[in-house]
């Protein structure tokens, strides 16, 4: 089973900042890494595929990046509505699809 | 679009069993292979089974082989959940997903949840 590793656990940021977030497999997942975003109360929502591809009505200001076995999430200038919890995961070997154990990005 | 509605938590009692039930439109159903994921409470996500589009294959995590089966009804346009012998720690929010079309196989549309409470 491929481990995911996401990093920090917890990133405070002022809104109008960057924000980069970090995923790490234990093994190369090719660029087979999505990355979803949960706001409380909600379902998770698919934000980014094949490593850096955005979703159907994902803005600009998210991007991805990274291949093998390092990641990033980028969002170049925080809004309100981007406070939230962020996981990746991956689906180049599976079963099973695993995800990281999440990074809350906060109000600072 | 693409919707999901999930159905059938509830609290049942350790030991029990439970089926949860999905519910899909906007899109061919039976043209896509389909997931569960779980979400405990405060925790992350969990990978629990897929099954493909015809129903001919499928897999679920090793912590609930033997307990929890996936299946589905291309008919009717509904995904199921089968839990059996359920456990305190099976208590968590109950997502169906469907995955992409191609062959890499990422979550795409998630329902709402339903929530599995397993309590005495």
């Amino acid at each position: 089973e491929i481990v995911m590793t996401q990093s920090p656990a917890t990133l405070s940021v002022s809104p109008g900042e960057r924000a980069t977030l970090s995923c790490r497999a234990s093994q190369s997942v090719s660029s087979n890494l999505a990355w979803y975003q949960q706001k409380p109360g909600q379902a998770p929502r698919l934000l980014i595929y094949r490593a850096s591809t955005r979703a159907t009505g994902i803005p600009a200001r998210f991007s991805g990046s990274g291949s093998g076995t390092e990641f990033t999430l980028t969002i170049s200038s925080l809004q309100s509505e981007d406070f939230a919890i962020y996981y990746c995961q991956q689906y180049n070997n599976w079963p099973p699809w695993t995800f990281g154990q999440g990074t809350k990005v906060e109000i600072k | 679009q693409v919707l999901l509605v999930e159905s059938g938590g509830g609290v049942v009692q350790p030991g029990r069993s439970l089926r949860l039930s999905c519910a899909a439109s906007g899109f061919a159903f039976n043209n896509f292979g389909m997931h569960w994921v779980r979400q405990a409470p405060g925790r992350g996500l969990e990978w629990l089974a897929v099954i493909s589009f015809d129903g001919s294959s499928n897999h679920h995590r090793d912590s609930v082989k033997g307990r929890f089966t996936i299946s589905r009804d291309n008919s009717n346009d509904t995904l199921y959940l089968q839990m059996n012998s359920l456990r305190a720690d099976d208590t968590a929010i109950y997502y169906c997903v469907k995955e992409s079309s191609g062959w890499t196989k990422y979550l795409e549309n998630w329902g709402q949840g339903t929530l599995v409470t397993v309590s005495s």
